[in-house]
């Protein structure tokens, strides 16, 4: 099946630094990534849906100048969490839908953030 | 606005016995429901998913879930539980799918947390 791949998986950093994730579709073109956030023993919250070429859209009560998402090709979406807090702790998932198959979703491995 | 409840915060069950979780949206038109499994600092994979057809949907790891529209559930289940099913289970609705676009967000439930006893 296809494969999404998400890096890092964990991720310490001190508070006020920036903290880049990966999310690559590596066996197919995705047309849309999606940015969940999960915290601890809670459900998966939405954040922002990427779609290649443009900008994203977040979810209401997400700031969209605290997490930058790009989303630069048909592979690749970046979750960068800008000025972390402690606050902004948690698990990251990215998801990422098949061109031409928006019914097939694939999930990244997820990304531990833990801020100092 | 559509929804997923998942009654059951945590569930702990014998190895060796069966298995039923809950599951109940809410959902103006046909949902696609989608069940996920999460291990401990994992990602999720999917067990299955329904879109339209058959109402019992046939998942990985033995696995199964049944549509009821008339009881809005969508319960997973499993006839003999394996040690190694213990995880997180994430009940998941899309809302507005689209084919021809990108709208195909999920919503979750908020899990079940699923114990096996030897």
């Amino acid at each position: 099946g296809a494969v999404v791949s998400q890096h890092p998986s964990r991720v310490i950093c001190k508070s006020g630094t920036s903290v880049k994730i990966e999310c690559r579709s590596l066996d197919f073109q995705a047309t849309t990534m999606f940015w969940y956030r999960q915290f601890p023993k809670k459900s998966l919250m939405l954040m922002a849906t990427s779609n290649e070429g443009s900008k994203a859209t977040y979810e209401q009560g997400v700031e969209k100048d605290k997490f930058l998402i790009n989303h630069a090709s048909l592979t690749l979406s970046t979750l960068t969490v800008t000025s972390a807090h402690p606050e902004d702790s948690s698990f990251y998932i990215c998801s990422a839908s098949v061109v031409g198959h928006n019914e097939k979703l694939f999930f990244g491995s997820g990304t531990q953030l833990s801020v100092l | 606005a559509q929804s997923v409840t998942q009654p059951d915060i945590h569930i702990t069950v014998s190895e060796g016995a069966s298995l039923e979780l809950r599951c109940n949206y809410s959902y103006g038109a046909t949902p696609y429901l989608f069940w996920y499994v999460q291990s401990p600092g994992q990602g999720l994979q999917l067990l299955l998913k329904y879109f339209s057809g058959d109402t019992l949907v046939q998942g990985i790891k033995g696995f199964e879930a049944e549509f009821k529209r008339s009881q809005s559930s969508f319960n997973l289940r499993k006839p003999s539980v394996h040690w190694s099913d213990a995880a997180e289970y994430f009940c998941a609705v899309v809302a507005g799918m689209n084919y021809g676009g990108a709208t195909n967000k999920l919503i979750f439930g908020t899990g079940t947390l699923l114990a096996v006893q030897p």
